[in-house]
C-alpha cells in the first residue's frame, strides 16, 4: 500500500499557483519524498524530490514540514499543460549497489487547470 | 540527451500468445525497472534490473519475466497472454548508484491490448 495520502482531485485557475498537499505521517528518517506527474496516457514525469529541506527547481517547489509528516508541491504559475495526475511517493535512500526500491504509486491527485 | 525509449508503442495480441517488449534506458543509466498500469490496479511494479541482474521483483505471476543486456537495454516477456494483461507497460531508468540522486525517468510506455 502507498505510504502517502493525497486528495483525489483539485482545480486551479490558469496562471495561479497550484498547491498540492501530501500526507506521509509514517515516513522514516531515511525516506525521501518524491513527486511525479502523469499526463494522460504518457509515462510518469519526475518533478522534484527532497528529504527535509525545501527544494526548488525549474518546474516546482517542494515544501516539507519540520516534522516531515506532510509536504506540499507548488506549481507557481499553473498552465493548461500542467493538467495531470500528481503522485507523491516516499522512498528510502538507495545504497550503492542496492536495489532502487520500487516506486509505490497511490492514486494521486488529479489536477485540472482551468482557463 | 535522449530519453527512455520503448518499442513497440502499441501492440495487439490474442489470448495464449506471448509478447516481448523492449526498453532502452538513458545513456549512462544502469538500472531499469518495469511497471504495469491498468485502470483498476493503477501503477504496479514488476521488476528491476541492474548490471544484468534482477534485484527486485513485484508480485506478478511467473508468466512475466525480464532480462537486461550488457548495454543496459532491457526486455520483458509475457507468456500465455490473458485478457487481464492488457495494460500500459512502462519502463524507467536510473543511474542505479547509491545516494539520493536516483530519480527514475520513465519512457512513453507500450500499450498492450490482448483480445
Amino acid at each position: 500500500d502507498a505510504k502517502t495520502t493525497q486528495p483525489p482531485s483539485m482545480d486551479c485557475a490558469e496562471g495561479r499557483a497550484a498547491n498540492l498537499p501530501c500526507n506521509h505521517s509514517t515516513i522514516s528518517g531515511n525516506e525521501y519524498v518524491y513527486w511525479y506527474r502523469q499526463i494522460h496516457s504518457q509515462g510518469p514525469q519526475y518533478i522534484i524530490h527532497g528529504l527535509k529541506n525545501n527544494e526548488t527547481n525549474e518546474m516546482a517547489s517542494l515544501i516539507i514540514t519540520e516534522d516531515r509528516k506532510s509536504s506540499t508541491l507548488i506549481l507557481p504559475h499553473a498552465t493548461l499543460r500542467d493538467t495531470a495526475v500528481y503522485y507523491c511517493i516516499v522512498r528510502a535512500r538507495v545504497l550503492y549497489g542496492g536495489s532502487q526500491g520500487n516506486l509505490i504509486f497511490g492514486k494521486g491527485t488529479k489536477l485540472s487547470v482551468k482557463p | 540527451k535522449a530519453g527512455v525509449t520503448q518499442t513497440p508503442r502499441y501492440l495487439i495480441k490474442t489470448r495464449g500468445q506471448q509478447v516481448t517488449l523492449s526498453c532502452s534506458p538513458i545513456s549512462g543509466h544502469r538500472s531499469v525497472s518495469w511497471y504495469q498500469q491498468t485502470p483498476g490496479q493503477g501503477l504496479q511494479f514488476l521488476f528491476e534490473y541492474f548490471s544484468e541482474t534482477q534485484r527486485n521483483k513485484g508480485n506478478f505471476p511467473g508468466r512475466f519475466s525480464g532480462r537486461q543486456f550488457s548495454n543496459s537495454r532491457s526486455e520483458m516477456n509475457v507468456s500465455t497472454l490473458e485478457l487481464g494483461d492488457s495494460a500500459l507497460y512502462l519502463c524507467a531508468s536510473s543511474f542505479g548508484a547509491g545516494g539520493p540522486y536516483n530519480e527514475q525517468f520513465f519512457g512513453p510506455g507500450t500499450r498492450l491490448t490482448v483480445l
